[in-house]
């Protein structure tokens, strides 16, 4: 089993929806998560940071963490075609080393 | 502006060479992290290093090579022993140890064998 888990996808979703992106993970030690955004032949750019549970809202980005079902997840509202990139989580704990999910596809559609 | 810089964004590189990917930057940070990205295979952790003139092997060390004399700069090299290299290359960095320890990439670099 990896560390962490996530789908890659592809999601499609028509331009408006709110889309649910997901992580699940199995090391407890893991209290820094965050999201990524990687555009096509491009680096990753970092949208959200959290530390331990609870969540946390930026614009249309809303990141939540539950660290007692070890699990993450990243609300985007009203999705817009320039939304659609790869999504990849990433954790960190006691190593101080980011262990990142395989990324998440998303597609949406005018 | 402060970030991370990787050059070249496309190298090719023959049968039996060694070619060297460059990462700089002028974050401060403490930490310097290499990672190959395959599609489907997410970022898999080559070499990071935490601290000036030490470094330590990830997941997938074989075949690659870093050096760490400077804070800024964390230079890979992919030897001839990478037998599968074409691939796309992504340096991070990050503070360690700190509250706000978040990673932050470079634009990568796609190396192709040739």
């Amino acid at each position: 089993q990896k560390e962490v888990e996530q789908d890659p996808g592809p999601l499609s979703v028509p331009e408006g929806a709110i889309v649910s992106l997901n992580c699940t993970y199995s090391n407890s030690a893991f209290q820094y998560f965050m999201w990524y955004r990687q555009y096509s032949r491009k680096g990753p750019e970092l949208l959200m940071y959290t530390y331990s549970s609870g969540n946390k809202e930026d614009g249309r980005f809303t990141a939540q963490v539950d660290k007692s079902s070890k699990y993450i997840s990243l609300f985007i509202r009203d999705s817009q075609p320039s939304d659609s990139a790869t999504y990849l989580c990433a954790m960190i704990g006691g190593s101080y080393i980011p262990t990142f999910g395989r990324g998440t596809s998303l597609i949406v559609h005018p | 502006d402060g970030g991370i810089t990787q050059s070249p964004k496309y190298l090719f590189r023959k049968e039996g060479q060694n070619v060297t990917l460059s990462c700089e930057q002028n974050l401060n940070h403490d930490a310097m992290y290499w990672y190959r990205q395959d599609p489907g295979q997410g970022l898999r952790l080559i070499y990071y290093s935490q601290i000036v003139n030490d470094f330590q092997k990830g997941d997938i060390a074989e075949g690659y090579s870093v050096s760490r004399e400077k804070k800024e700069s964390f230079p890979l090299t992919v030897t001839s022993a990478q037998k599968n290299p074409t691939a796309f290359y992504l340096c991070a960095s990050s503070i360690v140890p700190a509250t706000n320890t978040e990673a932050f990439f470079g634009q990568g670099t796609r190396l192709t064998v040739v």
